[in-house]
């Protein structure tokens, strides 16, 4: 079974620029969710998707940050314009069986 | 407000010792506790879980262990392997939700 798929792993961008992550969930996983991971710390929830319905986006900062999941399957993760602070990780991640969660590798993203 | 604290970043033990590595929370609510491994460029990797009705779950070399009264858990890894080296995350979920909170990480060093 393929894991969670991330693209691109890395990306540099200077500061004001947009920027955009992929996600490919496991196959039949209804849930996807999008993390954030800043350095020295643990993954930060940034938005949960059931289906395609955003259902916690509570901590996603809207003014920046954007999602979408077009037909329940893949989603997009877009920031613009970058700022400095938003150098992390960002860590997709997707579920089938409530809490038992699986990770992808993450895209590293680096504002300059 | 960091409702689940990994208060040591690293911990080093030699080849074939026992490694405890040890989470406290602070939300009540949290009934479901997982840990994660992280190795370098890859994504977290499930581990091993424990419900709050219980306070022990086995798995092979990992046990983790949850003390409800003292808002505390640990994992044992008996006997340690090189191969255990790796960032080690502590989660905590409760209302039957999605939503997990993770510690810091711990670095866990395992030396031949």
């Amino acid at each position: 079974e393929a894991g969670v798929v991330q693209s691109p792993r890395y990306k540099i961008i200077e500061k004001k620029q947009p920027v955009a992550f992929w996600c490919n969930p496991i196959s039949g996983h209804n849930t996807l969710y999008w993390y954030r991971q800043n350095l020295g710390q643990g993954p930060e929830l940034l938005i949960r998707y059931e289906n395609e319905e955003a259902v916690d986006d509570s901590q996603l900062p809207k003014d920046r940050f954007s999602a979408e999941r077009l037909k329940g399957v893949d989603s997009t993760l877009k920031i613009q314009p970058a700022e400095l602070g938003d150098s992390a990780v960002y860590l997709c991640a997707s579920s089938k069986i409530l809490r038992h969660v699986f990770f992808g590798p993450g895209t590293r993203l680096t504002v300059l | 407000d960091q409702q689940v604290k990994q208060n040591s970043p690293s911990l080093s033990v030699q080849e074939g010792r026992i490694s405890i590595l040890n989470c406290d929370y602070t939300n009540s609510m949290f009934d479901y506790f997982l840990w994660y491994k992280k190795y370098p460029a890859e994504g977290p990797t499930f581990l091993i879980s424990i419900s709050s009705i219980k306070d022990k779950n086995e798995d092979g070399r990992f046990t983790v262990f949850l003390n409800k009264s003292a808002k505390h858990l640990s994992l044992h890894i008996v006997p340690s392997q090189p191969g255990d080296s790796a960032v080690y995350f502590c989660a905590a979920s409760g209302d039957n939700n999605n939503d997990m909170r993770f510690g810091a990480g711990t670095r866990l060093t395992v030396k031949p």
